[in-house]
């Protein structure tokens, strides 16, 4: 079985700070991880994913996320945040047949 | 552009009352998903369908069913509405040969069970 952790509900930023948003798994078998976002009333987004090869996976907007196997884990990071980033990010990863299983998820607010 | 179309953005239904949600896409992907979003619970699967008339049960079936008539459409039914069925679901739809992620979710449908 698979699941999936988000360690942070809500993760408040000033604009132009970095931001990282941490995320566990647990699984017996190699799995896929993903970061999805979801601005407000719209629908699930790929930021990156991790599939094999380079540990580091840089996405959309400027995020990027690293997968550290020893501690199964796969936080995302961004350098420098905008008023834009103001989203729910949501950790996911899959099993050995597709499904999506996904985290609690993060809300980051960024201020000015 | 592709697209995962849901036919309704918003649906207010009464207790006990049969509720069609409806998920239409035109990629022309085989598999398909229901999933409901709560807040601090995430995204939680309810159904899949791997094909055309085929369905699996996800991790919180209970009180749903689905049906998968035509590739393009999955449809979620709720048989008889509860209020804690009151959420936002969710539909996304991929190639089978991407089993690696390559999901398009549509915008959602947030239903209030009344």
């Amino acid at each position: 079985a698979q699941s999936v952790t988000q360690l942070d509900s809500q993760v408040p930023v000033f604009e132009e700070a970095p931001v990282e948003l941490r995320c566990n798994y647990s699984s017996s078998v190699s799995v896929y991880l993903f970061w999805y976002v979801q601005y407000p009333n719209q629908g699930l987004q790929l930021l990156l994913k991790y599939l094999s090869g380079s540990t580091l996976v840089k996405g959309i907007n400027g995020f990027e996320a690293e997968f550290n196997k020893s501690q199964t884990s796969f936080h995302l990071r961004k350098p420098s945040v905008h008023i834009s980033d103001t989203a729910e990010y949501f950790c996911a990863s899959t099993d050995s047949w597709g499904k999506l299983q996904f985290g609690a998820g993060t809300q980051v607010v960024v201020t000015p | 552009d592709v697209k995962v179309t849901q036919s309704s953005r918003y649906l207010v239904k009464r207790t006990g009352e049969k509720v069609f949600l409806e998920c239409v896409q035109d990629m022309d992907h085989e598999n398909m998903f229901w999933y409901r979003q709560d807040p601090g619970l995430g995204l939680r699967l309810i159904y899949f369908s791997y094909d055309v008339k085929m369905k699996e049960k996800g991790d919180i079936p209970e009180g749903y069913s689905v049906s998968r008539e035509k590739k393009e459409r999955f449809s979620l039914i709720l048989e008889s509405a509860s209020t804690n069925q009151t959420s936002m679901y969710l539909c996304a739809s991929r190639h089978r040969d991407t089993p690696a992620g390559g999901y398009t979710f549509g915008s959602g449908t947030r239903l209030t069970v009344v």
